[in-house]
């Protein structure tokens, strides 16, 4: 079945060091990715995504590439900041099935430092 | 635009008895998903609903889980009778079916802690 592996946590930085959470999958088909974030007290919210090979999802400073060849959808950021302190999701979506629910790695926590 | 709504957010009952949990999706969205979060783990799907029919319920504990969304829109989600192994959070997500590969949105969750 399909599975997605994420680095573990916690990552701890110090403001404006650059990120590099990674993040592979296993996927029969050609699936969605997706990060999501969690930030402390709040639900899970889309942070990017990608849905099919070689495109580049942003947000907020944040990129991921999905790299087919590789399988893979590392999240990157070039400075982070405080805020961004919180638990980040890579996770999946086999959309094409018509099922479309998500399937989600184990998550990774940053904390940045001041 | 309101988010989707989950109550409660906190429940803490002891094992063998009964809990349930609701969930109100988006306006117009078709699609609602129930999942589990173990503490330092990721969302499990346990069940996907698509208007009032299952579209998926292969994770679901049948034994003692169930789930419904009458009328096509809010959502019941029960444990009875609950295990330690259930104390977890529940979430609650919606998307529309307008677009393929659109978001799901989340709610809050209910921290569920069975003692």
């Amino acid at each position: 079945g399909d599975s997605v592996t994420q680095m573990e946590g916690p990552v701890t930085l110090s403001e404006e060091a650059f990120l590099t959470i990674n993040c592979t999958y296993t996927a029969t088909g050609y699936p969605s990715l997706f990060w999501y974030v969690q930030y402390p007290g709040e639900g899970l919210q889309l942070l990017l995504k990608a849905t099919k090979a070689d495109d580049k999802g942003s947000n907020k400073g944040f990129e991921a590439t999905y790299r087919k060849e590789t399988t893979s959808f590392h999240l990157e950021k070039g400075s982070v900041q405080v805020s961004d302190s919180a638990v980040y999701f890579c996770a999946l979506s086999e959309s094409g099935t018509g099922r479309r629910a998500l399937t989600f790695g184990s998550g990774t926590r940053l904390q940045v430092q001041p | 635009e309101a988010g989707v709504a989950q109550s409660p957010r906190y429940k803490i009952i002891e094992k063998r008895q009964s809990v349930a949990f609701w969930c109100n999706p988006i306006s117009g969205h078709a699609t609602l998903y129930w999942y589990q979060q173990i503490l330092g783990q990721g969302p499990k799907l346990l069940i996907q609903f698509q208007n009032n029919g299952v579209v998926d319920d292969s994770q679901l504990p049948k034994d003692r889980f169930s789930a419904e969304r009458l009328k096509g829109v809010d959502s019941t989600l029960k444990i009875q009778p609950a295990k330690l192994e259930d104390s977890a959070v529940y979430l609650c997500a919606s998307s529309s079916i307008r677009t393929v590969n659109t978001e799901a949105f989340f709610g809050q969750g209910t921290r569920l802690t069975v003692v």
